[in-house]
């Protein structure tokens, strides 16, 4: 299984969006509607933001959202905060039940 | 809440095994699925193995299948990982995850994790 690909690094400033995205293949992003965010800060265990591409689990901030055109997933942040200084991972199922995990971005508030 | 505390890591030499274990509490054990998800030192998440609620139906990453068993005692609320034939590239820090809905495959809650270190 490859990974999905994300961007190493995102960044912006207090109060503005950022968009962070997950692409892979008709295998996995863009075969199935199981995508996963999760974030983690550093030390830290991970945290999950977003799952089945766009569902918010409770109380996670409704500046997280999630979509998905084609092979691609993204992860918005809107109005960003110091405290969402973190590295972010998507996953996907990838069918013949594995699980694929993106080689993580880290967004800096800047 | 749910707490998952994982044990059993360490420094182990190439080739030799390793067994880990997740105590779950604050959830209904037997009715979730577990997987076990690894991060290498500065590096990313990578799934490495997935066990039903009943211990009915196991899956495992290619990286492990075959040296990795999953396994779980529900009159324990405990999960495993007992790895053998450890290599170098298997050091990272193992976390003990719930499934919410498999294939669906999203982690609702994490362990603090355990360190293995492959190293002679």
């Amino acid at each position: 299984q490859s990974a999905l690909t994300q961007p190493p690094s995102a960044s912006g400033s207090p109060g503005q969006s950022v968009t962070i995205s997950c692409t892979g293949t008709s295998n996995d992003v863009g075969g199935y509607n199981y995508v996963s965010w999760y974030q983690q800060h550093p030390g830290k265990a991970p945290k999950l933001v977003i799952y089945e591409v766009s569902k918010r689990p409770s109380g996670v901030p409704d500046r997280f959202s999630g979509s998905k055109s084609g092979n691609t997933a993204s992860l918005t942040v809107s109005g960003l905060q110091a405290e969402d200084e973190a590295d972010f991972y998507c996953s996907s199922y990838a069918g013949s039940n594995n699980l694929v995990f993106g080689g993580g971005t880290k967004l800096t508030v800047l | 809440q749910v707490q998952l505390v994982e044990s059993g890591g360490g420094v182990v030499q190439p080739g030799r095994s390793l067994r880990l274990s997740c105590a779950a509490s604050g959830l209904k054990f037997r009715n979730y699925g577990f997987h076990w998800v690894r991060q290498a030192p500065g590096k990313g998440l990578e799934w490495v193995t997935f066990i039903w609620y009943d211990g009915s139906n196991k899956y495992y990453a290619d990286s492990v299948k075959g040296r990795f068993t999953i396994s779980r005692d529900n009159s324990k609320n405990t999960l495993y990982l007992q790895m053998d034939s450890l290599r170098a590239e298997d050091t990272a820090v193992y976390y003990c995850v719930t499934d919410a809905s498999w294939p669906a495959g999203y982690f609702p809650h994490w362990g603090q994790g355990t360190l293995v270190t492959v190293s002679s």
